[in-house]
């Protein structure tokens, strides 16, 4: 497997702001994505993080709200943008590597007031 | 694009009994299906996965079944244990691209 670390591990955040959630792996990566898990749900994919290029959305997501970087093959970012009460959730990144299994970051818990 | 229906949504046995998960899946093209335990406010953690190739894996007390003509798939606990008690996630992928998830199942095994 992976050692994927994401930062912060929790954050409590009045409406209106955003927050960046970084997500760092040990091993370069090809396949990086974003999910949210909201409260007592499955997992949501938002977006392919694309290494040097766009992320690719899922139906329901945009970039204006959550923008997504992914300079090099071992870290990428999402920002939860304008954050509206909804937007409480858990945020875990996830990666393939070589095996083609998928493992997941210990998950960012957002609290927006 | 894919969709995985999973069942039951909860699932309470006795300790030492098994337990059964299913899911459907709609995409034909899916060719590999992990399965997921998640404890609360942890990750999901990846119990066992099965390719379109194969139509049973085992390990230990887990097992998975797919039947590719059905499109359906199945995770088996067998001699559950309290520690068994999880929240369990069914997904569905072309091997190495981005997972669709089931809706989950809670199991509760009861000592």
């Amino acid at each position: 497997s992976a050692v994927i670390s994401q930062k912060p591990s929790r954050d409590i955040c009045q409406r209106g702001t955003s927050l960046t959630i970084q997500c760092q792996v040990d091993s370069q990566v090809t396949m990086m994505f974003w999910y949210r898990q909201q409260p007592g749900q499955s997992l949501t994919l938002i977006a392919t993080a694309n290494q040097g290029s766009e992320a690719t959305y899922e139906s329901g997501f945009v970039i204006d709200k959550f923008p997504i970087s992914r300079p090099n093959l071992t870290f990428s970012t999402l920002t939860v943008s304008n954050m509206s009460p909804e937007d409480s959730s858990i945020y875990l990144c996830s990666v393939v590597i070589g095996t083609g299994r998928t493992f997941f970051g210990p998950g960012t818990r957002l609290t927006v007031l | 694009g894919e969709n995985v229906e999973q069942h039951p949504s909860t699932l309470s046995v006795q300790e030492g009994d098994s337990a059964v998960i299913k899911c459907t899946y709609s995409d034909s093209a899916s060719n590999y299906f992990p399965w997921y335990k998640q404890e609360l406010g942890k990750r999901p953690q990846l119990i066992i996965d099965i390719r379109s190739n194969v139509g049973e894996k085992k390990d230990q007390r887990i097992a998975v079944t797919l039947n590719k003509t059905a499109k359906h798939f199945s995770l088996h606990i067998t001699e559950t244990q309290p520690e068994d008690s999880a929240v369990y996630f069914c997904a569905a992928s072309q091997y190495g691209n981005k997972l669709v998830f089931g809706a989950g199942t809670i199991l509760r095994v009861k000592s």
